[in-house]
């Protein structure tokens, strides 16, 4: 059965640097890939989504890659503040298929 | 616009018992999909519906079940409860015609925290 890994439960990082979170995945590429943030108590927030054809994505200081070839997405956090803050979760979806899948995620923190 | 909204948001239950979840998708969003997100197993999909009909399926028993109105708004029922069955009941709402499995963004209601005593 397909299976996501996001790479660690939880990421801890000083303000102003880079955050990098991974999604792994085994078995088919997705039709696409969601990233969404989770904050405790709250419904997710889609963030970004790209399609097995694109290999970057940019939105202000948020940018996802995906690589089929090693089967992973990256979701990268520029110039990152305490207010990002948050668990992030990804989503692969098969339309063949006619389902979605999300990780576990990977709970961010970012230190002043 | 409004966004997702969910009814009752806490909710407690006694093991066998019956449940009934409502969520209102945001104005002119046609498909309302449901999830079920436990510590455990994390956020899964239970079911997808479009113009009243449903349209995708996850891998959940029978005891759960929904539908969907005309006006869009759609309910979840958990028949027989267990114990297993606590957790939060997220609903989300895409303007995609094809639904948030195709390739739309979904946005999440509060979600309804169940718990089964």
């Amino acid at each position: 059965s397909q299976k996501i890994e996001q790479n660690s439960e939880a990421l801890n990082i000083q303000e102003g640097k880079t955050a990098t979170l991974t999604c792994n995945y085994t078995n088919y590429s997705p039709a696409y890939l969601q990233w969404y943030r989770q904050d405790p108590g709250r419904g997710p927030v889609f963030l970004l989504l790209i399609r097995e054809n694109e290999k970057e994505k940019r939105k202000e200081r948020l940018k996802v890659t995906f690589d089929t070839t090693l089967k992973q997405s990256l979701f990268h956090i520029t110039a990152s503040q305490p207010a990002d803050s948050a668990t992030y979760l990804c989503a692969l979806a098969y339309s063949s298929a006619s389902k979605i899948i999300f990780g576990s995620g990977t709970r961010l923190s970012i230190r002043p | 616009k409004a966004g997702v909204t969910q009814t009752p948001r806490y909710l407690i239950k006694t093991r066998g018992q019956q449940v009934t979840l409502s969520c209102s998708p945001i104005s002119g969003h046609r498909s309302v999909s449901w999830y079920q997100q436990t510590p455990g197993q994390g956020l899964q999909f239970l079911f997808e519906y479009f113009s009243e009909t449903q349209r995708n399926k996850g891998n959940f028993p029978g005891r759960f079940s929904g539908r969907q109105f005309s006006n869009s708004r759609s309910e979840m029922n958990v028949s027989t409860l267990e114990l297993g069955d606590s957790a939060l009941y997220l609903c989300a709402s895409s303007q995609n015609e094809q639904g948030g499995l195709a390739g739309g963004e979904q946005y999440f209601g509060p979600g309804t925290r169940l718990t089964v005593t």
